[in-house]
């Protein structure tokens, strides 16, 4: 599985906009772009899924460029409740073994 | 529709005791992971066990060993207990091995601290 890269740690300010990058540059042609979300003692929760350009559910959007060796995660106005640590998963989901390579993850602290 | 249950909720122990954690895994779902989270770490992969087999195994010595049972719930077993076993043990259920990512759900942890 490719190995991510995270910032470890963003502070954001409740209503603003919040872009995580994830550096993936050794992603396989297989290989999908995954993000998870973990509030403290907690379980991680899936959030979004993609292989190319854009991605959009009612939670977030997911941007992919061409070159798919990055991926940004975009929170649209965060509130309180969405702070929490973020990780960035890439790996062939087509033969998943059920195995998640987690990284340290992007902690995201959103202030009043 | 119950999630993805575990027990006990946290649990203390001392060195060189043995624990025992359970999941329950969400109603048709046949497989069960375990993770290891240590405090400011990602999860790491422990174990698979699908239909009462061991499927996948992470890098773990040979103190940590699980089982599942016919109504596919799961237990993970630790023994001779170290400090760096205190750790979040998380259990993820899914219809099977070969679930994507999307459809493999988290339990809320039990929370192990070994004095």
């Amino acid at each position: 599985l490719a190995k991510t890269t995270q910032p470890i740690s963003m502070d954001s300010y409740e209503g603003q906009e919040v872009n995580i990058t994830c550096s993936h540059n050794n992603i396989a042609t297989n290989d999908y772009i995954t993000w998870y979300q973990q509030f403290p003692s907690q379980g991680p929760r899936f959030i979004i899924q993609g292989y190319k350009t854009k991605v959009t559910n009612e939670v977030a959007s997911l941007f992919i460029p061409a070159d798919r060796k990055s991926s940004t995660l975009s929170l649209p106005r965060v509130s309180l409740s969405d702070t929490a640590v973020y990780y960035c998963l890439v790996g062939d989901v087509s033969s998943n073994t059920g195995k998640l390579i987690f990284g340290q993850g992007t902690t995201l602290q959103v202030k009043p | 529709d119950a999630g993805v249950t575990q027990s006990p909720t946290h649990l203390i122990k001392t060195r060189g005791q043995q624990v025992t954690l359970r999941c329950s895994p969400i109603s048709g779902h046949k497989s069960v992971s375990w993770y290891q989270q240590v405090l400011g770490q990602g999860p790491q992969f422990i174990f698979q066990y699908y239909e009462k087999e061991e499927r996948g195994r992470g890098n773990f010595p040979d103190r940590f060993s699980a089982r599942q049972f016919p109504n596919y719930s799961s237990e993970l077993n630790v023994n001779a207990l170290l400090l760096g076993d205190s750790a979040l043990y998380l259990c993820a259920s899914s219809l099977d091995p070969g679930s994507s990512y999307n459809e493999q759900f988290f339990g809320p942890g039990t929370r192990l601290t070994v004095l």
